[in-house]
């Protein structure tokens, strides 16, 4: 069975300090990776899609940046973080495109 | 802009009631509609999805019903349970080429017992 794991759980950060979350797939080989940001009470927005190892699409500017270093890893970061990154991020996989999506259980970000 | 609206923000119902929840798209190339249902602090789950080329969608208790010429969509959730109260959300994507999928506002389900 495949698993999402994120981490870490929860960050409380100071504006203008750097950030780093993760994501692992286990179980699944070549998954189709996402990172969402979803405000307090409010939608989901995608913010990045990987294919494959190395490849990173951004969907959305929100002065954030993710990468592939592995096929099942997925990282969010930025240099600076801003009030406005406040909310739960969510890592993703499909097996392809309109299939479901998995989500995993989410990182609760508060910059401060 | 808004591609994929919902209605209504929140909707409460007695144990029993059928909810029936809204949602509507603007790009006529969506041909994929997952529904998800959230918990507070989870991630989303997939729910139940159609796809444009039917007009209707059932499992168990969850019903989409499909209108491609209003571009409408709607969830019925018959026999409502308290346990089915969290939120819902409706979205869309396009299958050619596309990776995106946007979702609606979502809709705040509350079944009281």
């Amino acid at each position: 069975a495949q698993t999402i794991h994120q981490w870490p759980v929860a960050e409380i950060k100071a504006v203008g300090s750097p950030l780093s979350l993760g994501c692992t797939i286990k179980g699944k080989s070549s998954p189709n990776l996402y990172w969402y940001w979803q405000a307090t009470g409010g939608t989901l927005q995608q913010l990045f899609y990987s294919i494959t190892v190395g490849q990173v699409e951004s969907v959305v500017q929100l002065n954030l940046s993710a990468s592939r270093p592995k096929d099942d890893q997925f990282i969010l970061s930025t240099e600076k973080l801003l009030l406005s990154h406040s909310g739960f991020y969510l890592c993703a996989w499909t097996q392809a495109a309109n299939t479901e999506v998995f989500f995993g259980k989410g990182t609760r970000l508060t910059v401060v | 802009q808004q591609q994929v609206r919902q209605s209504p923000q929140s909707l409460t119902v007695w144990e029993g009631e059928t909810a029936i929840l809204n949602c509507s798209y603007e790009d006529s190339t969506f041909n994929y509609f997952p529904w998800y249902q959230q918990f507070p602090g989870e991630g989303p789950a997939l729910l139940i999805s159609i796809s444009s080329v039917s007009d209707k969608k059932e499992d168990g208790r969850f019903t989409i019903f499909f209108n491609k010429r209003e571009k409408k969509l709607s969830l019925h959730i018959t026999d409502s349970q308290p346990g089915d109260s969290a939120t819902y959300f409706c979205a869309a994507s396009a299958s050619s080429g596309s990776w995106q999928l946007i979702f609606g506002s979502g809709t705040q389900l509350t079944v009281m017992p």
